[in-house]
């Protein structure tokens, strides 16, 4: 059974870095192929891809944000990090991540069910 | 950097009628076109990838068609389950690795 929880902080200052764990099972992200991904929703706004990281360590980010954004894997511990530096009010939203495995189905087939993160001082 | 654009925004429909929502490429994507459905609350859940091919469980109500730029999700007769916002999603060559969305058409109970 795939199952993935991110954990993280409910309420960030701004400036401040945002760290954001996804801790996964029933997949190992030594598969080849193998993908997890982060998304975003603000409040009342459109889903926003943000990151991606492979199972060879290839990472992906999403043009606007890429000076920011930064993600790794903890294969031992079937974990992916997500940090955000410098966060803003704007970064406040839901964080999801989910798997993509690019010999599967073509899409993010399994997601966690988010974490909601506000950016306010 | 492709961008989707869906439409319409908002989709104003009954129970057992049929809903068409569009989603259009600023480039070619192939066929590497994903939708999901998202209710409040819950994690979005994959309908369809590669533009036609529905995901594991899902009711054969929903189809999916179109290739290159335009691209359309179909709900033969909509469930009051089916109410909900729906994205599509690209994982074209370019930019690498990028896997961008859709801003959404919500479908809501008229």
């Amino acid at each position: 059974q795939v199952t993935l929880r991110e954990s993280g902080p409910a309420l960030v200052k701004p400036t401040q870095t945002l760290t954001l764990t996804c801790t996964f099972s029933g997949f190992s992200l030594t598969t080849s192929g193998m993908c997890v991904t982060w998304i975003r929703q603000p409040p009342g706004k459109a889903l926003e891809w943000l990151a991606r990281i492979d199972s060879n360590d290839d990472k992906y980010y999403i043009t606007s944000l890429k000076t920011r954004l930064t993600i790794s894997k903890d294969t031992s511990k079937n974990q992916v990090v997500l940090t955000l530096t410098n966060v803003d009010p704007v970064d406040s939203a839901t964080y999801y991540c989910a798997r993509f495995y690019t010999y599967g189905p073509g899409g993010f087939d399994y997601w966690g069910q988010g974490t909601l993160v506000t950016v306010s001082s | 950097e492709i961008v989707l654009t869906q439409f319409p925004a908002t989709l104003s429909l009954s129970p057992g009628e049929r809903a068409s929502l569009s989603c259009r490429a600023s480039q070619s994507v192939s066929n590497y076109l994903n939708w999901y459905q998202h209710k409040p609350g819950q994690a979005p859940r994959l309908l369809i990838y590669d533009a036609s091919i529905r995901a594991t469980g899902i009711p054969a109500r929903f189809s999916g068609s179109g290739s290159g730029t335009d691209f359309t999700l179909t709900i033969s007769s909509l469930e009051p389950e089916d109410f909900a916002v729906y994205y599509c999603q690209q994982r074209a060559k370019w930019p690498p690795g990028a896997l961008t969305f859709g801003g959404g058409t919500k479908v809501e109970i008229k």
